[in-house]
């Protein structure tokens, strides 16, 4: 069965630092790949995803993700993060082999930011 | 273009009380989903509609949980009676997998707290 592991629960960095989240899977073949973000009191918002082709992808806010498939995993980074990115980041896995696959979630890091 | 929208955004009741919520997903999004995320956890899928169709809902306590989604379009997620563990927030997402775009869309969400 597919599962979706992000060891750190939680996450500090000052701001200006880079950031890098970490996000390991279990799964088969090559699944679909999505990282999102949750502000508080808000629903998830997606920052990126992979299906194929390039490994590094770029998505919203200065996000990007590698795929590396030797590792199975999906690490989130960023080069310098601001306060505003404060939220729970949410890694999620899909087998997208049929149209009644599903998303399975990781447990979310929550990130803080010192000032 | 719109997001998924959801309400009520809080509701706090007592438990063995029953309580309903609405979601009206992304126009031309064919396939719904309902997740409860815990707190601390990442959102776990109750029931996927596909237009009016369920296509998943092996999670779905169908104790005390319904769903339905009769028009295809907007849908009501119903708990009766409500226990102390349902405490959590419920999450609905849209994708419109007809165009092979597996990607998720969420609401806000609606806080639930049993007492």
């Amino acid at each position: 069965a597919q599962s979706v592991t992000q060891p750190d629960i939680h996450i500090t960095v000052s701001e200006g630092a880079s950031l890098e989240l970490r996000c390991n899977y279990s799964y088969g073949a090559t699944p679909y790949l999505f990282w999102y973000v949750q502000s508080p009191g808000q629903g998830l918002q997606l920052l990126l995803k992979y299906f194929s082709g390039d490994t590094l992808v770029q998505g919203i806010k200065g996000f990007e993700a590698e795929f590396k498939r030797s590792q199975s995993s999906f690490n989130l980074r960023k080069p310098s993060v601001h306060w505003s990115d404060a939220a729970e980041y949410f890694c999620a896995v899909a087998p997208g082999y049929s149209s009644a696959s599903k998303i399975i979630f990781g447990s979310g890091t929550r990130l803080s930011i010192r000032p | 273009e719109a997001g998924v929208a959801q309400s009520p955004r809080y509701k706090i009741i007592e438990k063995r009380q029953s309580v309903a919520f609405w979601c009206n997903p992304i126009s031309g999004h064919a396939t719904l989903y309902w997740y409860q995320q815990i707190l601390g956890q990442g959102p776990k899928l109750l029931i996927q509609f596909q237009n009016n169709g369920v296509v998943d809902d092996s999670q779905l306590p169908k104790d005390r949980f319904s769903a339905e989604r009769l028009k295809g379009v907007d849908s009501t997620l119903k708990i009766q009676p409500a226990k102390l563990e349902d405490s959590a927030v419920y999450l609905c997402a849209s994708s419109h997998r007809a165009s092979g775009r597996v990607e998720q869309y969420f609401g806000p969400g609606t806080r639930l707290t049993v007492t």
